[in-house]
């Protein structure tokens, strides 16, 4: 089994609809990530949290939002969802020193 | 400037062929080095750490060079199963202890 979920793994959605995306880790870290993958732009940090309690803004937080529901689950909201928003999004967990591991990424289409 | 910047590419290359990447940090305080493999529409996954002294797995040597800030990535005999797009990474263990990925080089290798 995986040790980094993502569900779903691809999602087409309209303009304006609210959408969750959804992460789980077997692998017991306490840091969790979500990253947006844009052709040409690379990975882009969008939200991170150390721990159940943290909740950091990245590089582009504007129109997502996180939850941390247990060490094991970070999910990312998209409360009114637009086209620029369509992306390949990851999560990633973080082990040490600094090594990061990805789900299998979340496809999304905002039409 | 991007705090971490890697030559796009496509990189053509025939079987066979050695081929090196480059990626160039901004940050003198980066602690922690490391290249990520891409393949299409999949997650990043480690390929390896880059350590000051320089290591080698196999047909893969990577090597820090902290006077000029960057790190390298040299891949010898190419296999046709080495396309893919490499991703540098770079951490300055400060502040929130993040890693910052480059936009990647695409790397094909040709029969």
């Amino acid at each position: 089994d995986a040790d980094v979920t993502q569900t779903p793994r691809n999602r087409i959605t309209k303009t304006g609809k609210r959408i969750m995306l959804e992460c789980s880790q077997t692998k017991g870290h306490d840091r969790m990530y979500w990253y947006r993958q844009d052709p040409g732009l690379g990975l882009r940090l969008i939200y991170y949290s150390f721990d159940v309690k943290d909740i950091n803004k990245g590089e582009i937080s504007d129109g997502y939002s996180v939850s941390r529901q247990a060490q094991a689950k970070f999910s990312l909201s998209l409360e009114s969802a637009i086209p620029n928003q369509t992306a390949l999004y990851f999560c990633a967990t973080m082990g040490g020193p600094a090594e990061q591991f990805f789900g299998p990424g979340t496809r999304l289409t905002v039409l | 400037r991007k705090e971490v910047e890697q030559d796009p590419g496509p990189f053509n290359v025939p079987e066979g062929a050695t081929v090196a990447f480059n990626c160039t940090y901004s940050n003198s305080a980066s602690q922690s080095f490391f290249w990520y493999r891409q393949d299409c529409r999949k997650e990043p996954k480690l390929l390896m750490s880059v350590y000051s002294s320089g290591n080698e797995d196999g047909r893969f040597t990577a090597q820090l060079n902290r006077a000029s800030q960057y790190i390298s990535l040299l891949i010898r005999d190419s296999k046709l199963s080495d396309s893919a797009t490499y991703l540098c990474a770079v951490n300055w263990e400060t502040g929130a202890n993040n890693l910052f990925f480059g936009t990647g080089t695409r790397l094909t290798v040709i029969p």
